[in-house]
């Protein structure tokens, strides 16, 4: 399909892991985003990904690609409560073929909410 | 830090009004964009621009009209303000080529009565 998918919701304790899932759509995606938003603000860039890479680490956030499945998660360690934020995945997609230009595609954000 | 600032947080305006919704960047981006946001809808682009007076459709553009007199300043226009149109109001800037990130204002919750 041409969209990317996130589940809605998730909730963790505090101290636990969280993973969050996406699935994109288009194999010739360049780049692939990970947004938080809390609440009344905009979106804030938390990491991201080039295709060519199957992980990348960033303190409490790992990143992982699985091209061949088109699926990428961000994994947050130690989460805590301040990590309560909605999380968005987008794909870079090109706008036609052979064009050097491109926009995101956003999945629809999962809800997390980490409890004490 | 990229800046990326949108005129107002919150806006009330009637049915049938004509609305402006102003965006401007200071990092000399190319690309800007338009988007709305609803709860269970996620992010839909309205409107973008690779370059002054230059503008494309985007998913959801019935509407809305866009006008990009100069490259630091994209703005959004409701012709005849109505209630669906009542939603958050993101505006976001990137470079042309390569990492594309794009950088979000705060947002303008916009409600139509």
């Amino acid at each position: 399909g041409e969209d990317v998918e996130q589940s809605l919701f998730l909730s963790v304790r505090e101290g636990d892991s969280s993973v969050i899932n996406c699935t994109y759509t288009d194999s010739s995606s360049t780049y692939l985003y990970w947004y938080k938003q809390e609440p009344g603000a905009g979106l804030q860039l938390l990491t991201y990904i080039f295709s060519n890479m199957d992980m990348k680490q960033d303190q409490r956030l790992t990143v992982l690609l699985n091209k061949k499945d088109k699926h990428l998660s961000l994994r947050i360690a130690d989460t805590q409560t301040g990590d309560s934020a909605i999380y968005f995945c987008a794909e870079s997609r090109p706008l036609g073929r052979g064009s050097t230009l491109g926009r995101l595609y956003f999945g629809r954000g999962t809800q997390l909410t980490v409890w004490p | 830090d990229v800046k990326v600032t949108q005129s107002s947080r919150y806006l009330v305006k009637r049915t049938g009004e004509k609305v402006f919704l102003e965006c401007v960047q200071d990092m000399d981006h190319e690309n800007m964009f338009w988007y709305r946001q609803d709860p269970g809808l996620g992010l839909r682009l309205i409107y973008f621009s690779y370059d002054v007076k230059m503008k494309e459709k985007g998913d959801i553009p019935e509407g809305y009209s866009v006008s990009r007199e100069k490259k630091e300043r994209f703005s959004l226009i409701l012709e005849s303000a109505s209630t669906n149109q009542t939603s958050m109001y993101l505006c976001a800037s990137s470079i042309r080529q390569g990492n594309t990130e794009a950088f979000f204002g705060q947002g303008t919750r916009l409600t139509v009565v």
